[in-house]
């Protein structure tokens, strides 16, 4: 069974450009979330869909972050216009059922914007 | 505010012996804790849990203890071994939902 993919793995952008996150969950896994992590601190949850329904998106920084996830299925997470602050890594988790399930986490893309 | 907090970024071992990563947490809501362990380029990966009526959790050589009055709880691993060496966060959840909550990590170092 493949696991949690993400890409890029890497992306290095100046401020003000766009950048797109994509995150393919495991098949079958309605839950899938996007959390951060800045500058070795803690990890923080960004939101939640189930299925392609947004369940909770109250760790979203601000605006200029849009997250989709197509019919249920891959997910994506704009970042436009990027700033200086949202460097650092994004991962993306996906589980089976919403209680009390652990989360696969995808290996991250590192966000460096410059 | 930061809800769970690992007071110690770093933790150093020596093989054989136990390790032991503590957790601190302000979120009275939270009813279910978690640990990750993370290497490096790879995503966190579940490593082991306890429910809030519990007390202690074992799996295999992970042991978890909760202490809800101080708000504290602590992952036992025993025997310490190299392959152990990584970063470990704590996390925390409350009600149904999955949201997780971390910490900001402690990096175990298991030497020889």
């Amino acid at each position: 069974e493949a696991g949690v993919t993400q890409f890029p793995s890497h992306s290095v952008i100046e401020k003000g450009q766009t950048v797109t996150l994509r995150c393919d969950p495991i098949s079958g896994h309605d839950n899938l979330y996007w959390y951060r992590r800045v500058m070795g601190k803690e990890i923080k949850f960004l939101l939640h869909f189930v299925k392609e329904s947004k369940q909770d998106e109250s760790g979203m920084p601000n605006n200029r972050f849009l997250a989709e996830r197509t019919g249920g299925t891959y997910s994506t997470l704009k970042v436009q216009p990027a700033e200086l602050e949202d460097s650092g890594v994004y991962f993306c988790a996906s589980s089976p059922r919403i209680h009390r399930d652990e989360q696969y986490f995808g290996p991250g893309t590192r966000l460096t914007v410059t | 505010d930061q809800q769970v907090k690992q007071n110690s970024p770093s933790l150093s071992v020596q093989e054989g012996r136990i390790s032991i990563l503590n957790c601190d947490y302000t979120n009275s809501m939270f009813d279910y804790f978690l640990w990750y362990k993370k290497y490096p380029a790879e995503g966190p990966t579940f490593l082991i849990s306890i429910s809030s009526i519990k007390d202690k959790n074992e799996d295999g050589r992970f042991t978890v203890f909760l202490n809800k009055s101080a708000k504290h709880l602590s992952l036992h691993i025993v025997p310490s071994q190299p392959g152990d060496s990584a970063v470990y966060f704590c996390a925390g959840s409350s009600g149904g939902y999955n949201k997780l909550i971390f910490g900001a990590g402690t990096r175990l170092a298991v030497h020889p």
